[in-house]
């Protein structure tokens, strides 16, 4: 499978922990997004990554919120002291390109709940 | 504030006749408009796109009509098919800012046989 994967699927958690998603992205895609999808919402755009650079993050994103992506390849978010609000479906999207003008694919989410 | 707007929760049509679902946006900065397809468990997958440039985009099955000057933009398909039956996004760019999708909440289609 050449998609975009991430891991975990599913994550049940309680209230205060720490959590770690994973995404990697299609292989030769230089741009790397993340997008956080409520119920009944559209996805909301969080972060973005051009290769290692991390170029744009959202309002959404606080700073118990963290994206990495070392290597230019697979990233991950890390949720610190996490709060029923952050129960959603966390999304990854990758894209080629230097111009932003190409199409993203995503992967399958990662479904977060915070109990 | 919803910079794109999907009014219409959910639709529902007859197998073989046309659907058509409706976007609205505000933000005149967007200059590039996306429909991505979404089943249950899965991500959104990319269904067509149209440029500001262009008024019609047609692919297969699939026609996006855009209306700049009363910015609504619309997605056809024709005929609807079963296997349609999904969540549809609209979503909405503008070159200037990296690239990231602003989505609206989604229109649920239901094709009934």
């Amino acid at each position: 499978d050449t998609g975009v994967s991430q891991n975990p699927r599913h994550k049940i958690t309680k209230r205060g922990q720490n959590v770690t998603f994973r995404c990697d992205p299609i292989s030769e895609h230089n741009r790397l997004y993340w997008y956080r999808q409520t119920l009944g919402q559209g996805p909301e755009f969080l972060t973005y990554f051009q290769n290692e650079a991390q170029l744009e993050k959202s309002r959404l994103l606080s700073d118990r919120f963290s994206a990495e992506r070392p290597k230019g390849s697979f990233s991950t978010l890390e949720i610190q002291r996490t709060e029923q609000g952050d129960s959603a479906m966390y999304l990854c999207a990758s894209s080629l390109g230097t111009s932003g003008l190409n199409e993203q694919f995503f992967g399958p989410g990662t479904r977060l709940t915070v109990l | 504030d919803q910079q794109v707007k999907q009014n219409s929760p959910s639709l529902s049509v007859q197998e073989g006749r046309i659907s058509i679902l409706n976007c609205d946006y505000t933000n005149s900065m967007f200059d590039y408009f996306l429909w991505y397809k979404k089943y249950p468990a899965e991500g959104p997958t990319f269904l067509i796109s149209i440029s500001s440039i262009k008024d019609k985009n047609e692919d297969g099955r699939f026609t996006v009509f855009l209306n700049k000057s009363a910015k609504h933009l619309s997605l056809h398909i024709v005929p609807s098919q079963p296997g349609d039956s999904a969540v549809y996004f609209c979503a909405a760019r503008s070159t200037g800012a990296n690239s990231k999708l602003t989505f609206g909440k989604g229109i649920t289609l239901s094709v009934r046989p």
